[in-house]
C-alpha cells in the first residue's frame, strides 16, 4: 500500500524564521513528488520533483528530492504571516490521477 | 477558463439519503479524481478516472459510486449517506502524462462541505 508521511504535523514560528518540512514516501512505481499549499480552500500547486538532488526554487520556497532515501524537504526562508497554511506532500506513481497524500504540516507564522 | 467546478459547495443530509456531487472541468484533462479531507488529515482518494468510460477505486471507495460518461464530467454519488461520510470533498483533474502537457499537478475544485446528520 502506498504511503506518504509528513513531519512535523504542526509548526509555529515567528516571522523571519526559516522552516523545513519533511516528507517521506513509499509508492509503487514512483514517478513524482508534489508539494501543495492549502489555505482556507483547495490545495494549490507549489512544486513537482522527479529527479534526485535537483532543487526547485520559487522565491523564498525551495524543495529537493532524495530518491535513494525516499524523502523530500520543503524549505521556506524569511517566513511571513502569509505563509501560514497547511503544506501537503503527494507522491505520484505512473498513474497521475492517483496521487497519495500525507496528512500535511500545519504551519503558523506569528508576527 | 473556469477550471474545475464543483457543486454544491455545502450540503446537509440525513442518514440514509442519497445525493450526487457534481464536478466539471474545462481543461480537457484525461484524469479526474475525488478526494475527501477530514479534519487534521490529508486527502484520501475515493475514486478516480483515467478517461471517459474508465473508473477505478481509490483508498476509501465504500459508500460511493462514480461514472465518467464524458471527459468533462465526473459526478460522485453517495448511495446511502452515513455520519462517517461527513467531510470536505474535493474533485481534481490533471493531464495524463506529467511533463508532456503539464507538470502532472492536480487542479482542484473549491470543495464541497457535506454534513450527514
Amino acid at each position: 500500500e502506498d504511503k506518504v508521511v509528513q513531519s512535523p504535523l504542526s509548526l509555529v514560528v515567528h516571522e523571519g524564521d526559516t522552516v523545513t518540512l519533511n516528507c517521506s514516501y513509499e509508492v509503487t512505481n514512483f514517478r513524482s513528488l508534489l508539494w501543495y499549499k492549502q489555505e482556507k480552500k483547495a490545495p494549490t500547486f507549489l512544486f513537482m520533483l522527479t529527479s534526485s538532488g535537483i532543487e526547485k526554487k520559487s522565491g523564498r520556497l525551495s524543495s529537493i528530492l532524495d530518491k535513494k532515501e525516499l524523502f523530500s524537504i520543503l524549505n521556506i526562508t524569511a517566513t511571513q504571516t502569509g505563509d501560514s497554511a497547511v503544506y501537503l506532500c503527494a507522491a505520484m506513481g505512473t498513474n497521475a490521477g492517483k496521487s497519495t497524500f500525507g496528512d500535511g504540516t500545519t504551519l503558523t507564522v506569528k508576527p | 477558463n473556469a477550471g474545475v467546478t464543483q457543486t454544491p459547495k455545502f450540503q446537509v443530509l440525513k442518514t440514509g439519503q442519497s445525493m450526487t456531487l457534481q464536478c466539471a472541468q474545462d481543461m480537457n484533462h484525461e484524469y479526474m479524481s475525488w478526494y475527501r479531507q477530514d479534519p487534521g488529515m490529508g486527502l484520501r482518494l475515493i475514486h478516480y478516472s483515467v478517461g471517459a468510460g474508465i473508473t477505478d477505486q481509490g483508498e476509501v471507495p465504500n459508500g460511493y459510486n462514480v461514472s465518467r460518461s464524458t471527459t468533462e464530467d465526473f459526478p460522485l454519488r453517495l448511495l446511502s449517506a452515513a455520519p462517517s461520510q461527513t467531510s470536505v470533498y474535493f474533485c481534481a483533474s490533471s493531464y495524463r502524462l506529467a511533463g508532456v502537457r503539464g507538470t502532472g499537478e492536480l487542479f482542484f475544485g473549491e470543495g464541497s462541505r457535506l454534513t450527514v446528520l
